[in-house]
């Protein structure tokens, strides 16, 4: 079946970095969906991508929806303590199919 | 006001045991889902429901039981717990069959012992 391979699995920043987050797959999907999920929370969408080659952004928040229809980058600039969670994409490949990667853990150093 | 609420938030119960959780949503939204979160955090879609009726079942055991007694609630029912079942089990609902934006409930942590 469709596989989402999200990396990488965890990431350890200091604040205010930049970080760079990626989705690919071996299958074509027609919507791509990164969401954000804060501890003992369950996951709130963050921005949603409909066609290839989209270029979205939502605050310090950038995702694009790859021209292969195969993979997604999710990017968050000048990083801060609240931006500390789980990441996930997640990707439809038909009306009632959405599968979740495995989710990009990201971490803001003291 | 809680757009999707759940209960209970932690449930911890001996294996063999039959359990509930109940799924409340006051989004107006027509459908409900059931995910599974893992140790791992892989979260996985258990069962879909569009206006009551049943619409994705994923390989999940029949152990599992999901009931919509109207569009506004999806409970998850669950048979002769297994030690495997211990996972944060997540309701969500979207507007519409086919919409992209889910709303999450905030989990319910099953612990079986």
């Amino acid at each position: 079946g469709q596989q989402l391979n999200q990396s990488p699995q965890s990431m350890f920043i200091q604040e205010g970095e930049d970080v760079s987050m990626n989705c690919t797959s071996s299958s074509i999907f027609n919507t791509w969906l990164w969401y954000k999920q804060d501890p003992g929370e369950g996951p709130v969408l963050l921005i949603a991508l409909y066609k290839a080659g989209e270029l979205t952004s939502n605050g310090r928040l950038t995702a694009q929806f790859g021209i292969t229809r195969k993979d997604s980058f999710l990017n968050i600039s000048a990083s801060i303590p609240s931006d500390v969670g789980i990441y996930f994409c997640a990707g439809r490949y038909r009306d009632d199919k959405i599968i979740f990667g495995k989710g990009t853990r990201l971490h803001i150093l003291p | 006001d809680t757009a999707v609420s759940q209960t209970p938030k932690y449930l911890v119960t001996q294996m063999g045991n039959d359990k509930s959780i109940k799924c409340e949503q006051n989004l107006g939204h027509d459908t409900m889902y059931w995910y599974k979160q893992d140790s791992k955090k892989f979260l996985k879609i258990m069962f879909s429901y569009n206006n009551k009726e049943l619409i994705i079942n994923e390989t999940v055991p029949n152990r599992f039981s999901p009931k919509s007694p109207d569009k506004a609630h999806l409970n998850l029912h669950i048979n002769s717990l297994e030690l495997g079942d211990s996972a944060v089990y997540f309701c969500a609902s979207s507007q519409a069959f086919g919409s992209n934006e889910q709303f999450f409930g905030p989990g319910t942590r099953l612990t079986v012992l």
